[in-house]
């Protein structure tokens, strides 16, 4: 069974430019997560998706936004990207009414 | 919101001796308490889960103990060896993760030989 796939693995993008980041659950799950990942911060909740629905949003501006397709799979835009974006971006996913995320292996997305 | 504290923040310990690292809550509706290890440059992978309506839960040499009243739950590994060298976060969520997981800052474990 293919793990959580996030594409690309890198970018690199100049201020004020916009992103979208894309990410393939495990088959079958339909729950779809987005965490930040800063030296600084640590890891901090973006948003989750369930059946299209985004059910929850974390502390992050309105720059940062998603979404899910019929398939499952989940896109996440930051727009006008500011230098404190620069960090790994993650997904994760999980089955319907199961508790235990799987992480993707992340997009290393860098703002110069 | 949820706060999630973790320590220490670097543990170091010998090969074959334990490791325990502890966090607290402070949201009284978490329910559910995952572990993941990451190891440098790649992703977090769980290692062991515990729902609040369990107080210990064992997988072969790693538990975790879970304290509801103190709001507090840690992390033991046992006779520790030099691929349990990482960086662990624990974190909590209410129901069943849709509200997302609250982590804590990581401690990076160090074995050493």
């Amino acid at each position: 069974k293919a793990g959580v796939t996030q594409t690309p693995r890198y970018l690199i993008k100049t201020r004020g430019q916009q992103v979208t980041l894309s990410c393939s659950p495990i088959s079958g799950h339909r729950s779809v997560s987005w965490y930040q990942q800063t030296p600084g911060q640590g890891l901090q909740f973006l948003f989750e998706y369930f059946s299209e629905t985004q059910r929850n949003k974390g502390n992050f501006p309105g720059r940062f936004s998603g979404r899910q397709f019929s398939n499952s799979r989940s896109e996440m835009n930051v727009s006008t990207l500011e230098l404190g974006d620069s960090a790994l971006y993650l997904c994760a996913s999980r089955n319907q009414g199961a508790y235990g995320y799987t992480f993707g292996s992340g997009t290393r997305l860098t703002v110069v | 919101g949820e706060n999630v504290e973790q320590h220490p923040s670097t543990l170091s310990v010998q090969e074959g001796d334990s490791a325990v690292i502890k966090c607290t809550y402070s949201d009284s509706a978490s329910n559910y308490f995952p572990w993941y290890k990451q190891e440098l440059g790649k992703r977090p992978q769980l290692i062991i889960d515990i729902r609040s309506n369990v107080g210990e839960k064992k997988d072969q040499r790693i538990a975790v103990t879970l304290n509801k009243t103190a709001k507090h739950f840690s992390l033991h590994i046992t006779e520790t060896q030099p691929e349990d060298s990482a960086v662990y976060f624990c974190a909590a969520s209410r129901g069943g993760g849709a509200d997302g997981l609250t982590f804590g800052k990581g401690t990076h474990l160090i074995i050493q030989p």
